[in-house]
Order: structure tokens, then sequence, then C-alpha cells
């Protein structure tokens, strides 16, 4: 099946420098990607819809200023978490879209653990 | 409004049981698909099922199976003669028209030996 993969798989980070994510489809294109954050314990919350060649879409209460996305290619969509607090620390899971029929197969990456300190 | 409920937060129960988690959605779409995701303490999510709207025939797959109906918008899951590599978080998700996926608050499910 289709695959997505994530990079790092985690990153511990100081309180104020920048963490840069990827989410890489590999073996097909995706024209768009989806960005998720989950707290412990928590369900997983849509925080933006990156689509190639275009701005990202962020759900209400995301600051787009402080969580950049830039989907760059058709294989590859980067979540930039700047100047990162220990408030930000999550579990970030990309997935992306296989372009078929209908609304499309949607693939998950493993997921990205951030912890600022 | 488009939500997914799933009431129960945490399930215990004991090898070999059966064990049913529901899942509740609200959507005005016509067309949509519900999922099921299982994410072990690794945290990847794994896909189980998807199901479009149109298509309310039950499924099963091996000790897994599935009960749609539409008529009380539930999409429940029920896993038989369960398993300690059962336990997980189970999430049951709500693609929308739009393209988005709304996801529940997961059940955390534990099987005990």
């Amino acid at each position: 099946g289709a695959v997505v993969s994530q990079h790092p798989s985690w990153v511990i980070c100081k309180s104020g420098t920048s963490v840069k994510i990827e989410c890489r489809s590999l073996d097909f294109q995706a024209t768009t990607m989806f960005w998720y954050r989950q707290f412990p314990k928590q369900s997983l919350m849509l925080m933006a819809t990156s689509n190639e060649g275009s701005k990202a879409t962020y759900e209400q209460g995301v600051e787009k200023d402080k969580f950049l996305i830039n989907h760059a290619s058709l294989t590859l969509s980067t979540l930039t978490v700047t100047s990162a607090h220990p408030e930000d620390s999550s579990f970030y899971i990309c997935s992306a879209r296989f372009p078929s029929g209908g609304t499309g197969e949607l693939f998950f990456g493993e997921g990205s653990r951030l912890t600022v300190l | 409004a488009q939500k997914v409920t799933q009431a129960q937060t945490e399930i215990s129960v004991v090898e070999k049981e059966d064990v049913t988690l529901d899942c509740v959605y609200e959507t005005r779409d016509t067309t949509y698909y519900l999922f099921w995701y299982k994410q072990p303490p690794s945290g990847e999510l794994v896909f189980l099922i998807r199901r479009n709207s149109f298509d309310e025939q039950n499924e099963i797959s091996g000790r897994y199976s599935w009960n749609f109906q539409k008529s009380t918008s539930s999409f429940n899951f029920t896993i038989t003669a369960s398993q300690v590599v059962d336990s997980a978080v189970y999430f049951c998700a709500l693609l929308n028209q739009g393209g988005k996926l709304i996801f529940g608050q997961g059940t955390e499910l534990s099987v005990k030996p």
C-alpha cells in the first residue's frame, strides 16, 4: 500500500528554537496533505490542510505564524514550529491523500513526537 | 455541525472476552466515509476499515466486525475473543465532503491476560 513517512520521529529542542518536521509520500503524488496534533490522552485535532503550490488552510485557533506549512512539491510537506515553547510539546501526525476516486484514500505518517524543554 | 462521539473513554476486558466499541457521528453530508483506526502505544495510526455512507453492509474481518447503522448514525466495532495485542486506543473518524477527517475522542482498550 501507499506509504507516508515522517521525519524526525522524535525531537527534543530548547524553548525558543524552531523545529521542522517533514512529511513525504513515498510512492504517490499527494496534492493535499493534512497536519494533526495530538496531546497525551487526547484525540487528533486537525491543524491545517496543506495544498501543493498554494497557501495552507489553517483550522480555527491554529496560529499560522507559529506553525509554518510549506507544500513545495507533490511528495513533500513540511511543518515548522517556530519559537517552540513547552506547550507545543505534542505528537504531530501528517496524512496524505492518495488521488483515487471520490475523496481519495488517506494514509498517515508514523508521527513525530516533539518535546520542548 | 460534524462530530464523532466515542462515549467509552476506557474499556477493560479479560482475554477472550468480546468487546464492542461504540461510535456515533453527526453530519449533514449525504456522502461521507467512516473509519476506524488503531493507535498502539508507539503512536502510529493503523487503518482498520473504511466504509462509505451508501454501504450499510456489515463487515467481518477475522475477529473484527463492524456494524453500520445509518438510521442511528452509529458505526460500532466489535472484537471477538479479544487478545492482549488488541490493547490500544481506537479511533472512529468521519471524512466529510470537504475532505476533512474528524476524529472521535478515542477509546482506550485494555485487554488483560
